[in-house]
Parts: structure tokens; sequence; C-alpha cells
């Protein structure tokens, strides 16, 4: 139980263009969805904590406008990177949970997605 | 605000040795705290987590982990190690709703 899966496994674009980038949760329905960017030998870094239909919450330093997040189901998010430039080069990770009354203390994550902008 | 720290960003360790791999973290209140390992290119596997009860836990993979509160740490500990277990291992905190990770520790197993 509780698998959280991604799309694409990997992507290469052109600097300028937009990326789009789903999170789902297989077999459990999360209520948050949290995404995460991971550089070379780095820790994790969170980005931004998506609810249900609501709008996402931003860490402070995070472009809003650039990393647009759509949490529209209680199995999908999505994370969309505009007018993406080399410099958003990484690897992106989702997570999910379900609500904490639930038991939802813990996150599950996806298997990551690479981003490599030329 | 929260931190942890995990001092040994690398530890190389036979195959078969006991490995112990350390995590510190800072906080005054009650927290969450969770041990996940990441192969190469792969996202996060959770290996065990602390909420509350018996300070020992035991994960998957024969690993296991104690909580101390008078130290704040949540060390992780194998007592024989494989090939297998080469990996990243992070250490993290939870008790605003969000996790936070330490820098994660490399394992690296030799035969």
């Amino acid at each position: 139980g509780a698998v959280v899966s991604q799309h694409p496994s990997w992507v290469i674009c052109k600097s300028g263009t937009s990326v789009k980038i789903e999170c789902r949760s297989l077999d459990f329905q999360a209520t948050t969805m949290f995404w995460y960017r991971q550089f070379p030998k780095q820790s994790l870094m969170l980005m931004a904590t998506s609810n249900e239909g609501s709008k996402a919450t931003y860490e402070q330093g995070v472009e809003k406008d650039k990393f647009l997040i759509n949490h529209a189901s209680l199995t999908l998010s999505t994370l969309t990177v505009t007018s993406a430039h080399p410099e958003d080069s990484s690897f992106y990770i989702c997570s999910a949970r379900v609500p904490r009354l639930a038991g939802g203390e813990t996150q599950y994550f996806g298997p990551g997605t690479r981003l490599l902008v030329l | 605000a929260q931190s942890v720290t995990q001092l040994d960003s690398q530890v190389p360790v036979f195959e078969e040795a006991p490995v112990e791999l350390r995590c510190n973290y800072s906080s005054s209140v009650s927290v969450y705290l969770f041990w996940y390992v990441q192969y190469p290119n792969q996202g996060l596997q959770l290996l065990l987590k602390y909420l509350s009860g018996s300070t020992l836990v035991k994960g998957i993979n024969g690993f296991e982990a104690e909580f101390n509160k008078s130290q704040t740490s949540f060390h992780l500990r194998k007592p024989s190690v494989h090939i297998s277990d080469t990996a990243e291992y992070f250490c993290a905190v939870d008790n605003t709703d969000k996790l936070i990770f330490g820098t994660g520790t490399r394992l690296q197993v030799f035969p």
C-alpha cells in the first residue's frame, strides 16, 4: 500500500518551454501533497505544500508563478515549470499523505522526475 | 527553527559489519522522527518512524533506530550490512506539518 507515482520519470526540454510533472497516489486518497527539489548529492528542499481543492503554499524563495501547482483531485497533483531555464534542471520529488487526523503523519514519496533544460 | 543534523556525510563499511548512522535534531516539543533511504535516481523509501511509545523502533531490511529524548538523537543501526544497503540515508523530523531533512549520509558497503 501507499504507492505514489510520478510521470514522467525524466524529461529533457528546450529553454523557454513549460514542463508538467504529475504526481499520483495510487492506492490512497491524499489530501496533502508536497513538492521537493533535490540538487545532486544534496538533501531535499521543500518547494510547496498542496492541499486538495485549495491554493498551494509555497516556501520562502520559491516563485509561485514559475512553479505552478495544481491539486485538483485527491489522487493527483501537478507541478508545471513555466518558461524553464537551465538553472531549473534538477530532480523533482513529490510526496503524499492522508489527513493527519487519519494517521497521516507519514509522507510517501514518488520515484522522482529528473528535469534537464537545455 | 527545527533542524536535523547528520554528522557523517559518508560511512564506509565492510559487508556483514555493524553500522550506525547518526542523527540529532533540535526541538523543544514532541516530534515525529523518520529515516528514509534513497537509492540512485529514485525517490525516498520509508525505513522506519517514531511517533510515540517504545523508543526502540524496528523497520524494514533489518534496520532499527532508538529515540533518545534527552540527547535529542535518533540513530539508525543495523547489526550486519549487505552490499545492497549501499544508498543515501536521510533522517527527518516533523512537528509542524512539514518534514525537515538532514543533509544525508552516504552508506557505502564494500565486499
